[in-house]
């Protein structure tokens, strides 16, 4: 079965600084992960997503994501944080058959930004 | 493109009652996806369609809840009778392709409480 585990339930940095949020997932075969968004009664927005290929994957509003396949990982980082970035971030898997077609998110990890 | 439409966007309902929720995917998008969001439990997979007919319902919490697809641009989640443990917001999504490459969009997402 697929998982997703996003150990930091919150965390807080200070605008301007360097932002890294954890993820780590179980997947039996290739993974396709992605990193979602979400602001307070919102839904859900895409940031990025992995397939294949470079390992080091380019968003939306600056984020990027890095895949390393033996830590099961997919950190979101962020080199200079604004006060807009506060909001929910989400991490997901999902595959290319059977079960794979559907996503499983993390629980998320609410960033809250102090100016 | 309007995205994936949701309605309503809140609904104030009383115990026993039922409820619709309304989902309109994006046009030429041949998977449909409802899902459920709550603090407890976070975001869960209710049920997706593909090509309107339903593939996988194992995340419908039980027969109060029932999803149809009558067409390609229309999907309904229906909760009969509504309890005030279904209280949530209720996300649909929908998907080009097979496999999770083809990308997700998420509606706004409809609120639901029932008191």
């Amino acid at each position: 079965a697929q998982s997703v585990t996003q150990p930091d339930i919150h965390i807080t940095v200070s605008e301007g600084a360097s932002l890294e949020l954890r993820c780590n997932y179980s997947y039996g075969a290739t993974p396709y992960l992605f990193w979602y968004v979400q602001s307070p009664g919102q839904g859900l927005q895409l940031l990025l997503k992995y397939f294949s290929g470079d390992t080091l994957v380019q968003g939306i509003k600056g984020f990027e994501a890095e895949f390393k396949r033996s830590q099961s990982s997919f950190n979101l980082r962020k080199p200079s944080v604004h006060w807009s970035d506060a909001a929910e971030y989400f991490c997901a898997v999902g595959g290319i058959t059977g079960g794979g077609n559907k996503l499983t998110f993390g629980t998320g990890t609410q960033l809250k930004v102090e100016l | 493109d309007a995205g994936v439409i949701q309605s309503p966007r809140h609904e104030v309902t009383e115990m026993g009652q039922e409820v619709t929720l309304r989902c309109k995917p994006i046009s030429g998008h041949d998977y449909l996806f409802w899902y459920r969001q709550t603090m407890m439990r976070g975001l869960e997979l209710l049920i997706y369609f593909n090509n309107n007919v339903p593939i996988d319902d194992s995340g419908m919490p039980e027969d109060r809840f029932s999803a149809k697809m009558p067409n390609a641009s229309f999907s309904t989640l229906k909760i009969q009778p509504s309890e005030p443990r279904d209280s949530a917001v209720y996300f649909c999504a929908s998907r080009l392709g097979t496999g999770a490459s083809g990308g997700y969009t998420f509606g706004s997402g409809t609120r639901l409480t029932v008191v």
